[in-house]
Protein backbone atom coordinates (compact mmCIF):
# COMPACT_ATOMS: atom_id res chain seq x y z
CA UNK A 1 0.00 0.00 0.00
CA UNK A 2 2.65 2.62 -1.07
CA UNK A 3 -0.13 5.50 -1.61
CA UNK A 4 -0.01 6.21 2.11
CA UNK A 5 3.43 6.82 3.09
CA UNK A 6 4.23 6.36 6.62
CA UNK A 7 7.58 7.07 8.18
CA UNK A 8 9.93 5.99 9.22
CA UNK A 9 8.86 2.27 9.01
CA UNK A 10 11.30 1.83 12.24
CA UNK A 11 11.76 3.73 15.31
CA UNK A 12 13.84 3.29 18.41
CA UNK A 13 13.18 5.68 20.97
CA UNK A 14 14.71 5.69 24.49
CA UNK A 15 12.06 5.87 27.47
CA UNK A 16 11.32 9.51 27.86
CA UNK A 17 12.19 10.71 24.54
CA UNK A 18 10.28 12.04 22.20
CA UNK A 19 8.51 9.50 19.12
CA UNK A 20 7.13 11.75 16.17
CA UNK A 21 5.17 9.50 13.68
CA UNK A 22 4.30 11.15 10.33
CA UNK A 23 1.67 9.94 7.62
CA UNK A 24 1.04 11.52 4.07
CA UNK A 25 -2.35 10.38 2.74
CA UNK A 26 -3.35 9.12 -0.72
CA UNK A 27 -3.39 12.26 -2.95
CA UNK A 28 -6.83 13.83 -2.55
CA UNK A 29 -7.56 12.13 0.33
CA UNK A 30 -8.52 14.78 3.44
CA UNK A 31 -9.39 12.14 5.83
CA UNK A 32 -6.73 10.19 8.06
CA UNK A 33 -7.06 7.82 11.10
CA UNK A 34 -4.46 6.61 13.24
CA UNK A 35 -4.67 3.07 14.25
CA UNK A 36 -2.63 0.83 17.38
CA UNK A 37 -1.03 -2.54 17.23
CA UNK A 38 0.15 -3.63 20.59
CA UNK A 39 1.71 -7.49 20.20
CA UNK A 40 -0.57 -9.87 19.88
CA UNK A 41 -3.58 -7.71 19.21
CA UNK A 42 -5.74 -6.27 16.75
CA UNK A 43 -5.47 -2.62 15.59
CA UNK A 44 -7.47 -0.42 18.23
CA UNK A 45 -8.54 3.27 16.94
CA UNK A 46 -7.08 6.20 18.12
CA UNK A 47 -8.04 9.12 16.43
CA UNK A 48 -9.59 10.38 13.17
CA UNK A 49 -8.73 14.00 11.39
CA UNK A 50 -9.26 15.72 8.66
CA UNK A 51 -7.59 18.73 7.45
CA UNK A 52 -6.45 20.81 10.66
CA UNK A 53 -9.77 19.50 12.77
CA UNK A 54 -9.67 16.23 15.24
CA UNK A 55 -13.14 15.15 14.83
CA UNK A 56 -12.61 11.70 17.17
CA UNK A 57 -10.13 11.30 19.51
CA UNK A 58 -11.94 9.09 21.27
CA UNK A 59 -9.71 6.16 21.49
CA UNK A 60 -6.36 8.17 22.29
CA UNK A 61 -4.72 7.92 26.06
CA UNK A 62 -5.24 11.36 27.74
CA UNK A 63 -1.73 12.14 28.03
CA UNK A 64 1.62 11.92 26.11
CA UNK A 65 -0.48 11.30 23.19
CA UNK A 66 -1.65 13.97 20.36
CA UNK A 67 -2.16 14.24 16.86
CA UNK A 68 -2.33 16.90 13.99
CA UNK A 69 -3.24 17.06 10.42
CA UNK A 70 -2.13 20.28 9.37
CA UNK A 71 -3.61 22.00 6.26
CA UNK A 72 -0.33 21.49 4.68
CA UNK A 73 2.09 18.46 4.47
CA UNK A 74 1.80 14.90 6.90
CA UNK A 75 -0.22 13.95 9.33
CA UNK A 76 2.16 13.72 12.47
CA UNK A 77 1.23 11.52 15.69
CA UNK A 78 3.24 12.41 18.67
CA UNK A 79 4.28 10.61 21.57
CA UNK A 80 6.39 12.36 24.55
CA UNK A 81 8.14 10.62 27.06
CA UNK A 82 7.58 7.26 25.78
CA UNK A 83 7.44 4.28 27.77
CA UNK A 84 8.14 0.43 27.10
CA UNK A 85 4.09 -0.07 26.85
CA UNK A 86 3.93 2.41 23.90
CA UNK A 87 6.06 0.07 21.99
CA UNK A 88 3.60 -1.32 18.92
CA UNK A 89 3.13 -0.67 15.39
CA UNK A 90 1.01 2.08 14.68
CA UNK A 91 -1.29 2.08 10.96
CA UNK A 92 -2.38 5.45 9.28
CA UNK A 93 -5.22 5.22 7.16
CA UNK A 94 -6.95 7.76 4.60
CA UNK A 95 -10.34 8.33 2.49
CA UNK A 96 -11.72 10.51 0.37
CA UNK A 97 -15.06 10.99 2.43
CA UNK A 98 -16.39 10.63 5.30
CA UNK A 99 -18.57 7.86 4.57
CA UNK A 100 -15.75 5.65 3.37
CA UNK A 101 -15.53 3.68 6.84
CA UNK A 102 -18.64 1.68 6.26
CA UNK A 103 -17.65 1.26 2.59
CA UNK A 104 -14.35 -0.18 3.32
CA UNK A 105 -12.56 2.76 1.18
CA UNK A 106 -10.05 2.97 3.61
CA UNK A 107 -6.63 3.05 1.95
CA UNK A 108 -3.87 1.81 5.10
CA UNK A 109 -0.30 2.78 4.82
CA UNK A 110 2.29 0.25 5.69
CA UNK A 111 3.21 1.46 9.52
CA UNK A 112 5.21 2.29 12.17
CA UNK A 113 6.98 -0.25 13.75
CA UNK A 114 7.81 2.02 17.58
CA UNK A 115 10.23 0.05 19.81
CA UNK A 116 10.76 2.11 23.20
CA UNK A 117 14.20 0.55 25.00
CA UNK B 1 -19.48 -1.58 23.24
CA UNK B 2 -19.10 -3.20 20.03
CA UNK B 3 -16.30 -6.20 19.58
CA UNK B 4 -14.70 -8.55 17.50
CA UNK B 5 -13.36 -12.04 18.42
CA UNK B 6 -11.38 -14.17 15.68
CA UNK B 7 -10.52 -18.19 16.06
CA UNK B 8 -6.92 -17.74 18.05
CA UNK B 9 -4.23 -18.62 15.66
CA UNK B 10 -1.88 -19.15 14.02
CA UNK B 11 -3.19 -21.69 11.73
CA UNK B 12 -1.05 -23.95 9.83
CA UNK B 13 -2.53 -25.87 6.74
CA UNK B 14 -1.02 -27.68 3.82
CA UNK B 15 -1.20 -25.94 0.07
CA UNK B 16 -4.97 -27.00 -1.50
CA UNK B 17 -6.40 -27.59 2.25
CA UNK B 18 -9.97 -26.10 3.22
CA UNK B 19 -9.68 -22.69 4.90
CA UNK B 20 -12.15 -21.42 8.04
CA UNK B 21 -11.32 -18.73 10.26
CA UNK B 22 -13.94 -18.18 12.42
CA UNK B 23 -15.13 -14.57 13.16
CA UNK B 24 -17.88 -13.41 15.80
CA UNK B 25 -19.08 -10.00 16.88
CA UNK B 26 -21.07 -7.86 19.04
CA UNK B 27 -22.67 -4.73 17.70
CA UNK B 28 -25.51 -2.43 17.97
CA UNK B 29 -27.74 -1.69 14.85
CA UNK B 30 -26.49 -3.11 11.64
CA UNK B 31 -22.98 -2.79 11.01
CA UNK B 32 -20.93 -3.77 7.93
CA UNK B 33 -18.13 -6.63 8.19
CA UNK B 34 -15.13 -6.79 6.44
CA UNK B 35 -12.05 -9.11 6.11
CA UNK B 36 -8.26 -7.36 5.87
CA UNK B 37 -5.41 -9.33 4.45
CA UNK B 38 -1.66 -8.10 6.20
CA UNK B 39 1.33 -9.22 3.95
CA UNK B 40 4.68 -9.24 6.15
CA UNK B 41 5.85 -5.71 6.02
CA UNK B 42 2.86 -4.34 4.36
CA UNK B 43 -0.29 -2.79 5.47
CA UNK B 44 -3.39 -3.98 6.02
CA UNK B 45 -5.41 -4.86 2.32
CA UNK B 46 -8.80 -5.13 2.26
CA UNK B 47 -9.99 -9.04 0.92
CA UNK B 48 -14.19 -8.24 0.97
CA UNK B 49 -16.67 -7.10 2.78
CA UNK B 50 -20.36 -7.43 3.47
CA UNK B 51 -23.03 -4.62 3.98
CA UNK B 52 -25.93 -6.42 5.71
CA UNK B 53 -27.99 -9.51 6.57
CA UNK B 54 -26.67 -12.89 4.53
CA UNK B 55 -24.87 -10.72 1.73
CA UNK B 56 -22.03 -12.82 0.79
CA UNK B 57 -18.53 -10.78 0.53
CA UNK B 58 -16.10 -12.51 -2.24
CA UNK B 59 -12.44 -11.94 -3.57
CA UNK B 60 -9.51 -13.99 -4.39
CA UNK B 61 -11.44 -17.11 -3.97
CA UNK B 62 -12.01 -16.31 -0.76
CA UNK B 63 -15.87 -16.50 0.37
CA UNK B 64 -17.75 -15.01 3.92
CA UNK B 65 -21.15 -14.62 4.62
CA UNK B 66 -23.00 -12.18 6.61
CA UNK B 67 -25.11 -14.13 9.39
CA UNK B 68 -26.87 -11.85 11.59
CA UNK B 69 -28.81 -14.87 13.51
CA UNK B 70 -25.41 -15.97 14.65
CA UNK B 71 -23.75 -12.63 14.34
CA UNK B 72 -20.61 -14.60 12.44
CA UNK B 73 -18.54 -13.42 9.02
CA UNK B 74 -16.38 -16.72 9.13
CA UNK B 75 -13.69 -16.65 6.18
CA UNK B 76 -13.60 -19.85 4.08
CA UNK B 77 -11.14 -20.91 0.90
CA UNK B 78 -11.75 -23.92 -0.46
CA UNK B 79 -8.02 -24.49 -1.68
CA UNK B 80 -5.26 -22.38 -0.23
CA UNK B 81 -2.07 -21.46 -1.82
CA UNK B 82 1.22 -20.85 -0.11
CA UNK B 83 0.89 -17.02 -1.49
CA UNK B 84 -2.53 -17.00 1.01
CA UNK B 85 0.12 -16.94 4.22
CA UNK B 86 -0.81 -13.54 5.90
CA UNK B 87 -2.54 -12.33 8.68
CA UNK B 88 -5.87 -12.37 8.34
CA UNK B 89 -8.28 -9.50 10.24
CA UNK B 90 -12.25 -9.39 10.74
CA UNK B 91 -13.77 -6.27 11.60
CA UNK B 92 -16.68 -3.98 11.84
CA UNK B 93 -18.00 -0.89 11.48
CA UNK B 94 -21.27 0.30 12.69
CA UNK B 95 -22.70 3.02 9.73
CA UNK B 96 -21.79 6.60 10.21
CA UNK B 97 -18.81 5.71 12.35
CA UNK B 98 -15.67 6.88 10.95
CA UNK B 99 -13.85 3.67 12.82
CA UNK B 100 -13.23 0.01 12.43
CA UNK B 101 -13.23 -2.16 15.31
CA UNK B 102 -10.64 -5.48 14.88
CA UNK B 103 -10.39 -8.55 15.97
CA UNK B 104 -6.79 -9.66 17.07
CA UNK B 105 -5.73 -11.41 13.92
CA UNK B 106 -5.08 -14.96 12.93
CA UNK B 107 -2.19 -15.24 11.74
CA UNK B 108 -2.49 -18.21 8.49
CA UNK B 109 0.41 -20.35 7.22
CA UNK B 110 0.12 -22.41 4.51
CA UNK B 111 2.69 -25.21 3.80
CA UNK B 112 3.59 -26.79 0.28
Amino acid sequence: NADVMQNPRHLVRRRGQEARLRCSPMKGHSHVYWYRQLPEEGLKFMVYLQKENIIDESGMPKERFSAEFPKEGPSILRIQQVVRGDSAAYFCASSDTPGSTSRGSYTFGSGTRLTVV
Amino acid sequence: GNSVTQMEGPVTLSEEAFLTINCTYTATGYPSLFWYVQYPGEGLQLLLKATKADDKGSNKGFEATYRKETTSFHLEKGSVQVSDSAVYFCALSDQGAQKLVFGQGTRLTINP
